[in-house]
């Protein structure tokens, strides 16, 4: 079993729907990261969580530490945030990265 | 260009043969991590620099794989002796506090033939 386990694998949405993707993790953190990765490999942070939530743009990433759970939002999505996003959890000097969440917005 | 920068982009080898990629990580930043990606899975760890100390080292890594960083700067991943289950893409990434936001390279995309 993966420390880290994200859902759905994938998604596919149209142009202006609201999206989550999860993340569910069975370690003890210190944070969580939210990756967005685009073809040809390049990773991008978008966030790090420890507690709470936090929003930039039309992206918001909260977490539930209790529950070892994160989620993703994007609203009014678009075509250009098609890509893979990871979730990664943060134990010690260890990333734990789910295996990622291949999004797709139709126009 | 300050972000983290690896070379090269592409690799291609033949089985057997020893190849070295090379990571330059956000200067300020002293966490340097490599990990190796394949079709369709996040990324694994294969180890971590605090500075110029290898701290930690994924026992995915066999003796065929050792990564150096010289000074605490740039970082070095050689594999010997390759085989063709290592054709991935490796990935460096810096931060600069445990657990801080990531920083990653474009990686190198290894093709092991």
């Amino acid at each position: 079993k993966n420390e880290v386990e994200q859902s759905p694998q994938n998604l596919t949405a149209q142009e202006g729907e609201f999206i989550t993707i999860n993340c569910s993790y069975s370690v003890g953190i210190s944070a969580l990261h939210w990756l967005q990765q685009h073809p040809g490999g390049g990773i991008v942070s978008l966030f790090m969580l420890s507690s709470g939530k936090k929003k930039h743009g039309r992206l918001i990433a909260t977490i539930n530490i209790q529950e070892k759970h994160s989620s993703l939002h994007i609203t009014a999505s678009h075509p250009r945030d098609s890509a893979v996003y990871i979730c990664a959890a943060v134990t010690g000097n260890q990333f734990y990265f789910g295996t990622g969440t291949s999004l797709t917005v139709i126009p | 260009d300050t972000g983290v920068s690896q070379n090269p982009r592409h690799k291609i080898t033949k089985r057997g043969q020893n190849v070295t990629f090379r990571c330059d990580p956000i200067s300020e930043h002293n966490r340097l991590y490599w990990y190796r990606q394949t079709l369709g899975q996040g990324p694994e760890f294969l180890t971590y620099f605090q500075n110029e100390a290898q701290l930690e080292k994924s026992r995915l890594l066999s003796d065929r794989f050792s990564a150096e960083r010289p000074k605490g700067s740039f970082s070095t991943l050689e594999i010997q002796r390759t085989e063709q289950g290592d054709s991935a893409m490796y990935l460096c990434a810096s931060s600069l506090l445990i657990g801080e936001k990531l920083f990653f390279g474009s990686g190198t995309q290894l093709s092991v033939l």
